[in-house]
């Protein structure tokens, strides 16, 4: 009965390789998200969706593309990936002020 | 436009002794101010919050912060911190529009 979960949890691949990040919630929420957590820990903001509407897009290259097929999904798909994209991916959820965390999927671009 | 910052990257504390992680916030509007902990490889989780009332909130694991609006600070505070309070600690503002604002982090180690 995990409240955010994400899949894979650990993803090593080569450069220009396309690849996807799995995010479902069962807390009813409206909305999600996608973080990118770099090696210093540093937390961005990707992207939002409320009630599958994209509402944040914060300058995140064209070859990240989210897709929420529903509300309780929402998915990271990543084409032709490079170096800097190496880092720990979070889905988060909300209903409101408070955030909850998937438990992050590590990339490792080669 | 808002902005959280920590004001300590790291802070290296002895167990069972008392520790302050600090924290200020820029913003014109009212906010709602946050801490998240993160534990070695897994996701943030909330330790605490403020929305309004009480200045002095308590949150899991025996933490608590302090919300000073004239000094624009939420800074957290534990009076005897453990071992497994090792980690990441990101203080957090939310002004609305589903946008939260993560400060840049600060590790906690407690060492014995």
């Amino acid at each position: 009965d995990t409240a955010v979960s994400q899949t894979p949890k650990y993803l090593v691949t080569q450069m220009g390789n396309d690849k996807s990040i799995k995010c479902e919630q069962n807390l009813g929420h409206d909305t999600m998200y996608w973080y990118k957590q770099d090696s210093k820990k540093f937390l961005k903001i990707m992207f939002s969706y409320n009630n599958k509407e994209l509402i944040i897009n914060e300058t995140v290259p064209n070859r990240f593309s989210p897709k929420s097929p529903d509300k309780a999904h929402l998915n990271l798909h990543i084409n032709s990936l490079e170096l800097g994209d190496s880092a720990v991916y979070f889905c988060a959820s909300s209903r409101a002020d408070t955030q909850y965390f998937g438990p992050g999927t590590r990339l490792t671009v080669l | 436009a808002q902005s959280v910052t920590q004001l300590d990257s790291q802070v290296p504390v002895f167990e069972e002794a008392p520790v302050e992680l600090r924290c200020n916030y820029s913003s014109s509007v009212s906010v709602y101010l946050f801490w998240y902990v993160q534990y070695p490889n897994q996701g943030l989780q909330l330790l605490l919050k403020y929305l309004s009332g009480s200045t002095l909130v308590k949150g899991i694991n025996g933490f608590e912060a302090e919300f000073n609006k004239s000094q624009t600070s939420f800074h957290l505070r534990k009076p005897s911190v453990h071992i497994s309070d090792t980690a990441e600690y990101f203080c957090a503002a939310y002004t609305g529009g589903f946008k939260t604002i993560f400060g840049a982090g600060t590790r906690l180690f407690v060492k014995a």
